[in-house]
């Protein structure tokens, strides 16, 4: 069965960093890109960035408005993927889902997704 | 950036009623499309992909069309299961997601 599952969220102060990961299994994680998906509370779901398979060199993409404080990483012998967040901001405030995408063959939709973890940037 | 425009932003429908959403992307995408249905504090669940592929388990009543600028998700008869938030998604750049449909009984 393919699974995703994320941890580390929790209460952080504006201007801290913190580090999400998402625990991968049941299927070739070198071979697929991951995404992270953020939806803040009421809210609809905003694209926070990928990274690449490793085949496309595990290249990193973001959303502008975490671009410079967010980083993606992805350890692909242990199959976990990570979003480092720095200087973060009340706006961050959401829950964070890690998601599978599709090939190009299947037009890049995103197939498998995790439970969430919530982040809460706050004071 | 490419902006996605979907509409309605609320429906309201019974059991058994053909419901449509549209989704109109401010340029080509060509069929780099994925619509979603989301349940409260729940994720998102895949049901379209490239624009009209109807994912592995999702049931056939469900039906998306279109290419380049516009597309639609149909759902041919609602069933009670089927009151949720609806997203679309565009794929062709860095990915981007309209604002949602909620469908309310």
């Amino acid at each position: 069965e393919v699974q995703l599952v994320e941890s580390g969220g929790t209460l952080v102060q504006p201007g801290r960093s913190l580090r999400l990961s998402c625990i991968t299994s049941g299927f070739n994680f070198r071979d697929h890109t991951l995404s992270w998906v953020r939806q803040a509370p009421g809210k609809g779901l905003d694209w926070v960035g990928f990274i690449k398979s490793e085949p496309y060199g595990g290249t990193t993409e973001y959303a502008a408005s975490v671009k410079g404080r967010f980083t993606i990483s992805r350890d692909n012998s242990k199959s976990i993927v990570y979003l480092q967040m720095n200087s973060l901001k009340t706006e961050d405030t959401a829950v964070y889902y890690c998601c599978r995408r599709l090939p190009l063959s299947r037009g890049y939709g995103m197939d498998v997704w995790g439970q969430g973890t919530t982040v809460t940037v706050s004071s | 950036d490419i902006q996605l425009t979907q509409s309605p932003s609320f429906l309201s429908a019974s059991v058994g009623d053909k419901v449509t959403v549209t989704c109109r992307a401010s340029q080509g995408i060509s069929s780099y499309l994925a619509w979603y249905q989301q349940k409260p504090g729940k994720a998102p669940k895949l049901l379209i992909y490239a624009a009209s592929t109807l994912q592995s388990g999702v049931p056939s009543r469900f039906s998306g069309s279109g290419s380049g600028t516009d597309f639609t998700l149909t759902i041919s008869s609602l069933q009670s299961e089927d009151f949720a938030t609806y997203y679309c998604q565009q794929l062709n750049s860095n990915p981007q997601f309209g604002g949602g449909t909620k469908v309310e009984i």
